[in-house]
């Protein structure tokens, strides 16, 4: 199975600030990653798809980037609704595996 | 606009074993698998199967391939998902996600969830 390590586990940051949160596989994966937003007591949300394309509706100011190991999710500026865990997921080969998940909190 | 809607609570004894519903309406198109993620109280998202609703094909995680069975009904567009021999570490929230089969952001069949449904919560005592 391919492992997703993902770090931080836990990021205090304030409204405004930069947040990147990164990826990676136990193999080589090209760019086949998706990113997923979830906020306490709702399901999770697709951000990313394919590493690097933005999901319909999801602001601009998420990007993702990376192939092959290493992939990274940044929010440019942090806003108060973009508080919440963050994971990643390799959609490279089944069984399909998740990273730990990293919670963003307000500082 | 795709919804998936589940089944509702359960309470298991160690043991026995559960089956959750996940019913998709707004759907357009059939070339779709429906996966189903579990997640402990306080811990993170583990992928547990998933099931072209067309062709029927299935694919387990290791750790529950031997008692899962994730199925589905193509005429009424209802997916389940059964889990036997439960034991309190089974204690979870189940929710079902839809992938739609895509060549731009899938890998031979491995999609990522598209939607996701509102969760199932399944407490196993012992």
């Amino acid at each position: 199975d391919i492992q997703m390590t993902q770090s931080p586990s836990f990021v205090s940051a304030f409204v405004g600030d930069r947040v990147s949160i990164t990826c990676r596989a136990s193999q080589g994966i090209s760019n086949w990653v998706a990113w997923y937003q979830q906020k306490p007591g709702t399901a999770p949300k697709l951000l990313m798809y394919a590493a690097s394309s933005l999901q319909s509706g999801v602001p601009s100011r998420f990007s993702g980037s990376g192939s092959g190991t290493e992939f990274t999710l940044t929010i440019s500026s942090l806003q108060p609704e973009d508080f919440a865990t963050y994971y990643c997921q390799q959609v490279n080969s089944f069984p399909l595996t998740f990273g730990g998940g990293t919670k963003v909190e307000i500082k | 606009q795709v919804q998936l809607v589940q089944s509702g609570a359960e309470v298991k004894k160690s043991g026995s074993s559960v089956k959750v519903s996940c019913s998709a309406s707004g759907v357009r198109s059939s070339s779709y698998a429906i996966h189903w993620v579990r997640q402990a109280p306080g811990q993170g998202l583990e992928w547990v199967g998933e099931i072209h609703v067309i062709f029927g094909t299935t694919n387990y995680a290791q750790k529950f391939q031997d008692r899962v069975a994730i199925t589905t009904d193509e005429f009424t567009g209802t997916a389940y998902m059964q889990l036997s021999g439960l034991t309190p570490e089974d204690t979870a929230i189940y929710y079902c996600a839809r992938a739609p089969h895509n060549p731009e952001y899938c890998n031979f069949g491995c999609c990522p969830a598209w939607e996701w449904g509102q969760g199932t919560m399944v407490t196993v005592s012992s």
